[in-house]
Parts: C-alpha cells; sequence; structure tokens
C-alpha cells in the first residue's frame, strides 16, 4: 500500500442523479479526510472520521452530503441530488493520529455535474 | 475566523530561486505545511514546519516562519521548469488534525 486511493478518478453525472466516491486511505492510518475542491481555490475542509466515528463537519457539508467510514478502513461520500454547484474535486487524506506532522492526500475524484 | 492568503502567481527563469509566500491568521496552529499541486493530480506534501521552529531546510526547500508576523515562506533554490506547478500553504493543529489551505500560488518557470 503506497499511498491514498480514490475512485472513481472521474464521474459525469446528470443534475439530479446521486454519485458515490470511495476513499482507501494508507493502511493503519485512523484518520480520514474529505476536502473539496474547485477550479482556482484550495481545498476546503468537508468531514473527518477518527477509526469509524465522524469527529467534524463542515457548514460546507449539506444535507445532500453524506460520509461514511463503517469499518474504520475505507470511506465512501455519497451527494445525493447533485446540482451544478457540486461540480468540483472531492479529495481525501489520511493520516495516523500520532504523527500529526503528516498528512497525505489521494489523487481526487472530479466530479462534473451537467 | 481561519484564514491563508498568497500570492496567486509567481514567473522566475529556470536556475533562479523562488520565494513564495503565505499569511495565515490562528496562532493555535501547531503546524504549517506546503503541499505542491500539478494540474489534475492531487496534493503532493513538501514540507512542513512545527510552529515553534523558524527555519526548516530540506534539500532545495526551505521554509521560513515568522510567528510574530504570521508569516510563512517557501524558497525553492535552483528552481527547475518541473517544479511549475501550484503551491498550497496549510495551517492545522495537533488537535483536529484539519487544514485550512490558501488560494494557491500558481509558479512559472520559464526556460
Amino acid at each position: 500500500d503506497t499511498g491514498v486511493s480514490q475512485n472513481p478518478r472521474h464521474k459525469i453525472t446528470k443534475r439530479g442523479q446521486n454519485v458515490t466516491f470511495r476513499c482507501d486511505p494508507i493502511s493503519e492510518h485512523n484518520r480520514l479526510y474529505w476536502y473539496r475542491q474547485t477550479l482556482g481555490q484550495g481545498p476546503e475542509f468537508l468531514t473527518y472520521f477518527q477509526n469509524e466515528a465522524q469527529l467534524e463537519k463542515s457548514r460546507l457539508l449539506s444535507d445532500r452530503f453524506s460520509a461514511e467510514r463503517p469499518k474504520g478502513s475505507f470511506s465512501t461520500l455519497e451527494i445525493q441530488r447533485t446540482e451544478q454547484g457540486d461540480s468540483a474535486m472531492y479529495l481525501c487524506a489520511s493520516r495516523w493520529r500520532d504523527s500529526g506532522n503528516t498528512i497525505y492526500f489521494g489523487e481526487g475524484s472530479w466530479l462534473t455535474v451537467v | 475566523g481561519e484564514d491563508v492568503e498568497q500570492s496567486l502567481f509567481l514567473s522566475v527563469r529556470e536556475g533562479d530561486s523562488s520565494v513564495i509566500n503565505c499569511t495565515y491568521t490562528d496562532s493555535s496552529s501547531t503546524y504549517l505545511y506546503w503541499y505542491k499541486q500539478e494540474p489534475g493530480a492531487g496534493l503532493q506534501l513538501l514540507t512542513y514546519i512545527f510552529s515553534n521552529m523558524d527555519m526548516k531546510q530540506d534539500q532545495r526547500l526551505t521554509v521560513l516562519l515568522n510567528k510574530k508576523d504570521k508569516h510563512l515562506s517557501l524558497r525553492i533554490a535552483d528552481t527547475q521548469t518541473g517544479d511549475s506547478a501550484i503551491y498550497f500553504c496549510a495551517e492545522g493543529n495537533l488537535q483536529g488534525g484539519k487544514l485550512i489551505f490558501g488560494q494557491g500560488t500558481e509558479l512559472s518557470v520559464k526556460p
């Protein structure tokens, strides 16, 4: 296991459809983060998990967004009833709690809502 | 509130040094990071500095931190065309670990 893995890498969907992204963190990393990045901007924090517990959610995470990490390993981010404003790259990151200085990001999942 | 600001663009010639600047507002930040992003890719961690340090050097990279002014800089020595990318400054703390990012500085290296 060499890094944080995200899939799909690209998704094009019609407005109103649901989409789900998956993130596999680095093995044994117990903290997992989701960020959203739109063109020309830096990543914005959405939510994070410590093991299977979701400890913080940003106000950016509307009720159409839900994230889970059922067994404390991989995580999914679901967006229901997608809107054009949801078009962005969704980044996952992970970290081992006791090494707070190293947070690793995946390659991201691009979402285009048409 | 928490905020991180960076200048948007920097253009340098190959072989010159690049200096990318960043200011932040959260005095409780424990770590400050520099990430690199190439087109269409995720974020690559370049280096970080603990808030009680004022300098860190890592090969061609030098990070300077002025905690009093909440100013962070990244110097890249002998800049190469492969260094062309967007560079993000981010602040974070040990408690939650979430990062607050700046808008990114696009570095363009001309041959």
